[in-house]
C-alpha cells in the first residue's frame, strides 16, 4: 500500500498568478501521476513524472503551464503556472502499486481561480 | 479515442434501500477494471481490481461483477447506509504496455436518512 499527503489541500488564488501543489509519498515509487478533475468532468491525467527524468504529458497539457518536479522518489511537485478560472478543478498526485495498476491517491488540493 | 462511461451520473437513495450502477469500458485490449469509492475531503479509495471475465468481488455491502466481453460492470450496494455517501468511480485500464488508467466520470451517490 501507500499513503501520500498532498499540501496545499485548498487554495483561492488570483488570476496570472501560479501555485506549487507537494505531493509526498511514504515510500519509494518510480512513477507518480498528477491528475485534474475539473468539475462535473472525469478524473485526467495531467503527467507522469519520473524520477531523474523529464516528466511525460498527455495530450492537452504543457511543461510550460504544469511544470513538474521530481527531485526523488518520494517526493513530486506540480506547478499550475499563470492560471485562468478555467484551471480550477481538484488536483490530485497519485501512484500504482500492485494488484495490476491499483490506484493509491493523495487526498487533493482543491484549486478556485478568481 | 477510449471512453469509460458511468451512469447514472448521480443518484439518491433511501437509506436501507440496495442501489447498483454500472460502468462500461472498451471490450478490447481489456487489462483490468478498478472501483474507487472517494468521500468529500478524502482520497479516492480502491474498492475493487477486476481482471478475470465473469469475476464477482464483495467488500461487505459491496460487491461488483465485470462482463469483458461485452464491457461493463455493475456495482451493488446492499441495505445502503449514509456513510455509503461519496462518488463511485471505475477506470479501466488497457492492456498494451503504454495504455494509462482512464477514469469514468462518476456516479454521485447520495444517502437519504
Amino acid at each position: 500500500s501507500a499513503v501520500i499527503s498532498q499540501k496545499p489541500s485548498r487554495d483561492i488564488c488570483q488570476r496570472g498568478t501560479s501555485l506549487t501543489i507537494q505531493c509526498q509519498v511514504d515510500s519509494q515509487v518510480t512513477m507518480m501521476f498528477w491528475y485534474r478533475q475539473q468539475p462535473g468532468q472525469s478524473l485526467t491525467l495531467i503527467a507522469t513524472a519520473n524520477q531523474g527524468s523529464e516528466a511525460t504529458y498527455e495530450s492537452g497539457f504543457v511543461i510550460d503551464k504544469f511544470p513538474i518536479s521530481r527531485p526523488n522518489l518520494t517526493f513530486s511537485t506540480l506547478t499550475v503556472s499563470n492560471m485562468s478560472p478555467e484551471d480550477s478543478s481538484i488536483y490530485l498526485c497519485s501512484v500504482e502499486k500492485g494488484d495490476r495498476g491499483r490506484g493509491y491517491f493523495g487526498p487533493g488540493t482543491r484549486l478556485t481561480v478568481l | 479515442i477510449l471512453n469509460v462511461e458511468q451512469s447514472p451520473q448521480s443518484l439518491h437513495v433511501q437509506e436501507g434501500d440496495s442501489t447498483n450502477f454500472t460502468c462500461s469500458f472498451p471490450s478490447s485490449n481489456f487489462y483490468a477494471l478498478h472501483w474507487y469509492r472517494w468521500e468529500t475531503a478524502k482520497s479516492p479509495e480502491a474498492l475493487f481490481v477486476m481482471t478475470l471475465n465473469g469475476d464477482e468481488k464483495k467488500k461487505g455491502r459491496i460487491s461488483a461483477t465485470l462482463n469483458t466481453k461485452e464491457g461493463y460492470s455493475y456495482l451493488y450496494i446492499k441495505g445502503s447506509q449514509p456513510e455509503d455517501s461519496a462518488t463511485y468511480l471505475c477506470a479501466f485500464k488497457g492492456s498494451r504496455r503504454d495504455d494509462k488508467i482512464i477514469f469514468g466520470k462518476g456516479t454521485r451517490l447520495h444517502i437519504l436518512p
